[in-house]
Parts: structure tokens; C-alpha cells; sequence
């Protein structure tokens, strides 16, 4: 079946700093990437969705100039947390869409910012 | 607005139960409804339906869509403490790639 890595899975770093997260798709060309935001018992919130070789369409109430979305390949989307806050801490997933009807998801990125 | 509603928020059954957990939506041009099961990490795809009233089956889980009334079940038939996790509905409407999820069922098994 399809496989959709994200790295790194973990990621712990210090307020005001950068964190760059990286979602491929292993086994299969995505056109179409997507990222959601998933906090403690709650269920996934989609952040962006990302198209190959254009510019991400950020869904409401999320700052695009925050989180930077590249897609920059048919098997690579990247989520850039800028300056990032304590409130930024959370569960990033990546997913992407095989053409047909199904999202295959990565295995998340937990962000803890100090 | 669309939206996808998930029902019973959480389950607490024994080893050997049988449960049905729900999910209704309203949505602009269905498209296709999907469960996903989600463990400590990213969900995991279980099924996709697209046409009301046929059965999906994989092992103990079966699943069917009810495209009149609009809602789908989910049944997990034979519980094991391994099907301990939260049940994820999501819906895609047609004009888009995008994926509604409701909230989830969290759903833990006993020995």
C-alpha cells in the first residue's frame, strides 16, 4: 500500500526558533499534500493543502506567513513552523492523496516548543 | 457549513463485545465517507464507501453508508484489547480533495 514518511518524528526546540517538518511519499506520486494539526483528544484539523509547484491554500484562521508550506516535488511537501511559541506545541500530520479517493497519512510530528 | 458528527464520544467495552460506533454528516455534494483507526500515531485507512447499502468487510470490522439517511456504521464484532483506539469518520465532498473528520470515537477494550 501506499507509504507516507514525515521527519522528524519528534522535535523539541526553544521559543522564537524555526522548525522545518518533512512529509514524502514513498511508493507513490502525491499532486496533492495536506497538513493537519491535531490537538491532546482531538481530532484532525486541516491547516493547508498543498499542490505541487504552487502556492499552498491555507485554510481559515491559520497564518500562511507562520506555517510555510513547500511542495516543492510530486513525493515532497515541507511545513515550516516560524518563530515558533509554546502554543505552536502540538501534533503535525501530513497526508497525501493518491489520485483517487483515499488520503494515506504520515506517522505525525509532535512539536513541543519551550 | 459541512460537518461530520461522531457518535458515542468514547466506548468502554469488554474483551469479546461486539460495538457499533456512528457517524453522520452533512455535506455539500457527497462524495465518499472513510473511516480511519487512530492509535498512538497517524490514522490508518480502514475503509472507503462510496454507495449506500453495500457492506464493507475486513476481518472482524465491517462497515456500510446509508446515503438517504446519512450516516455510516462501523461494527467491530469479537472485540480484542488490540482494537483499542479512536475511530476517525471523515467525509469528501466532490468539489474538493479535502477531508471533513468528525471528532472521533475513542473506543477501549478490557480484558
Amino acid at each position: 500500500g501506499a507509504v507516507v514518511s514525515q521527519h522528524p518524528s519528534r522535535v523539541i526546540c526553544k521559543s522564537g526558533t524555526s522548525v522545518k517538518i518533512e512529509c514524502r511519499s514513498l511508493d507513490f506520486q502525491a499532486t496533492t499534500m495536506f497538513w493537519y494539526r491535531q490537538f491532546p483528544k482531538k481530532s484532525l484539523m486541516l491547516m493547508a493543502t498543498s499542490n505541487e509547484g504552487s502556492k499552498a491554500t491555507y485554510e481559515q484562521g491559520v497564518e500562511k506567513d507562520k506555517f510555510l508550506i513547500n511542495h516543492a516535488s510530486l513525493t515532497l511537501s515541507t511545513l515550516t513552523v516560524t518563530s515558533a511559541h509554546p502554543e505552536d506545541s502540538s501534533f503535525y500530520i501530513c497526508s497525501a492523496w493518491t489520485g483517487v479517493d483515499t488520503q494515506y497519512f504520515g506517522p505525525g510530528t509532535r512539536l513541543t516548543v519551550l | 457549513e459541512d460537518k461530520v458528527v461522531q457518535s458515542p464520544l468514547s466506548l468502554v467495552v469488554h474483551e469479546g463485545d461486539t460495538v457499533t460506533l456512528n457517524c453522520s454528516y452533512e455535506v455539500t455534494n457527497f462524495r465518499s465517507l472513510l473511516w480511519y483507526k487512530q492509535e498512538k500515531k497517524a490514522p490508518t485507512f480502514l475503509f472507503m464507501l462510496t454507495s449506500s447499502g453495500i457492506e464493507k468487510k475486513s476481518g472482524r470490522l465491517s462497515s456500510i453508508l446509508d446515503k438517504k439517511e446519512l450516516f455510516s456504521i462501523l461494527n467491530i464484532t469479537a472485540t480484542q484489547t488490540g482494537d483499542s483506539a479512536v475511530y476517525l469518520c471523515a467525509v469528501g465532498p466532490y468539489n474538493t480533495d479535502k477531508l471533513i473528520f468528525g471528532t472521533g470515537t475513542r473506543l477501549q477494550v478490557f480484558p
